[in-house]
């Protein structure tokens, strides 16, 4: 297994460009997330599925859109790229539906910068 | 929603030394996790740890849920063991969602 995989590793957006992170997990896992980390800081997130056709806002979903059309893929959409959404982003998985532990993993990033 | 605090914020420790690293939580909790973020960015599963005491070679964790608090151990430690670790909770009836901690970085002198 993969894992949980993202793309691209880096991007430079300039202010105002819009872009799409990718990621997908090949777990079959039911639930997926989300995350931020700015320099010094623990992750925080912005949104999270619990399932293919539900998502809802986490911490700070301001400036972001997600879909979830399938179990695997769950891309996050950046539309007026700003400043302030420099960061390095994290997608996870968890839950397999039945088990009792709940334990997420995550992909290896994607580092953004907003110019 | 829950609050996770991380101390000592920051350890310098010499090759070899062991260390204690401690995360307290607000509220009762279903999941708490540990991560070690590399000096890559990559963060790495350690411990799935919401009650009772784990072990994984020079590492362990113990979760003591009652009293709203974890730890983790390091022995022995090694340059390798430098970056941050992250402690992350999922309070009950919080959906699965994890609420991090902002870490404790350590940094471990040859």
């Amino acid at each position: 297994n993969a894992g949980v995989t993202q793309t691209p590793k880096f991007r430079i957006l300039k202010i105002g460009q819009s872009m799409t992170l990718q990621c997908t997990q090949d777990m079959n896992h039911n639930y997926m997330y989300w995350y931020r980390q700015d320099p010094g800081m623990g992750l925080k997130l912005i949104y999270y599925s619990v399932g293919a056709g539900i998502t809802d806002k986490g911490e700070v979903p301001n400036g972001y859109n997600v879909s979830r059309s399938t179990t695997e893929d769950f891309p996050l959409r950046l539309e007026l790229a700003a400043p302030s959404q420099t960061s390095v982003y994290f997608c996870a998985s968890s839950y397999l539906r039945g088990l009792p532990y709940n334990e997420q993993f995550f992909g290896p990033g994607t580092r953004l910068t907003v110019l | 929603g829950i609050q996770v605090e991380q101390s000592p914020p920051d350890l310098i420790l010499q090759e070899g030394a062991n260390s204690t690293l401690r995360c307290n939580f607000s509220d009762s909790v279903n999941n708490l996790q540990w991560f070690h973020q590399n000096p890559w960015g990559q963060l790495i599963n350690l411990f799935y740890i919401p009650s009772g005491t784990k072990q994984n070679g020079r590492l362990s964790a113990t979760t003591v849920a009652t009293e709203r608090y974890s730890l983790l151990y390091i022995s022995s430690s090694q340059t390798t063991d430098s970056g941050v670790y992250f402690c992350a909770v999922e309070a009950n009836f919080g959906n699965e969602k994890l609420t991090f901690g902002t870490g404790t970085r350590l940094t471990i002198i040859p």
